[in-house]
């Protein structure tokens, strides 16, 4: 069974800054994987699958990268609306998130 | 618009039973995957269950594999989720969730159901 590991558990940044948020597989995904964006009270909502394809509507300064058992979830420019929860996600495995707080 | 609305969860006793239903709406539900996915109180996500979009192929996480049931009926664009011999652990808000290809990415969520197992 595959494992995901996000580390930092939390992520502490400034609005504005650049986020990168990592995510390893304990074995090879290919680019099969997705990350998800999660805010207080809400669903899930897809951001990136197959490592780099954005989701419908998603914005331009999340970016998605990597392949093997190394990913990395970008955000150019952290907006006020972007301090969540993010998941990242192969197939029936989620990692167990890293929390983007406001510094 | 695609919209997934679940309903039927609640507080049940240990090893009581539940059945969970989520209503599509907004896209051709019969062409679609669908999934079950879970998130105990103040936990991450954890995928429960899936269904092929003709209901012929189901998987299930380990946890509950044997104990529930997911089924769907395109015909009233609904899926469902039938839960036994419930355990504390299976509490948790349950989502419904489109998937969107072979990978399981999950493109559209509910708002989801709680479900309470407590004495």
């Amino acid at each position: 069974e595959i494992v995901l590991t996000q580390s930092p558990v939390t992520l502490s940044l400034s609005p504005g800054e650049r986020a990168t948020l990592p995510c390893r597989a304990s074995q090879s995904v290919s680019n099969h994987l997705a990350w998800y964006q999660q805010k207080p009270g809400q669903a899930p909502r897809l951001l990136i699958y197959d490592t780099s394809n954005r989701a419908t509507g998603v914005p331009a300064r999340f970016s998605g990268s990597g392949s093997g058992t190394d990913f990395t979830l970008t955000i150019s420019s952290l907006e006020p609306e972007d301090f969540a929860v993010y998941y990242c996600q192969h197939r029936r495995t989620f990692g167990q998130g890293t929390r983007l707080d406001i510094k | 618009e695609v919209r997934l609305v679940e309903s039927g969860g609640g507080l049940v006793q240990p090893g009581g039973s539940l059945r969970l239903s989520c209503a599509a709406s907004g896209f051709t539900f019969g062409r679609y995957w669908m999934s079950w996915v879970r998130q105990a109180p103040g936990k991450g996500l954890e995928w429960v269950a899936n269904i092929r979009h003709d209901g012929n192929d189901e998987n299930y996480v380990d946890s509950v594999w044997g104990r529930f049931t997911v089924s769907r009926d395109n015909a009233k664009n609904s899926l469902y989720l039938q839960m036994n011999s419930l355990r504390a652990e299976d509490t948790a808000l349950y989502y419904c969730a489109r998937v969107l290809d072979a990978y399981d990415y999950c493109d559209y969520w509910g708002q989801g159901t709680l479900v309470t197992v407590s004495s």
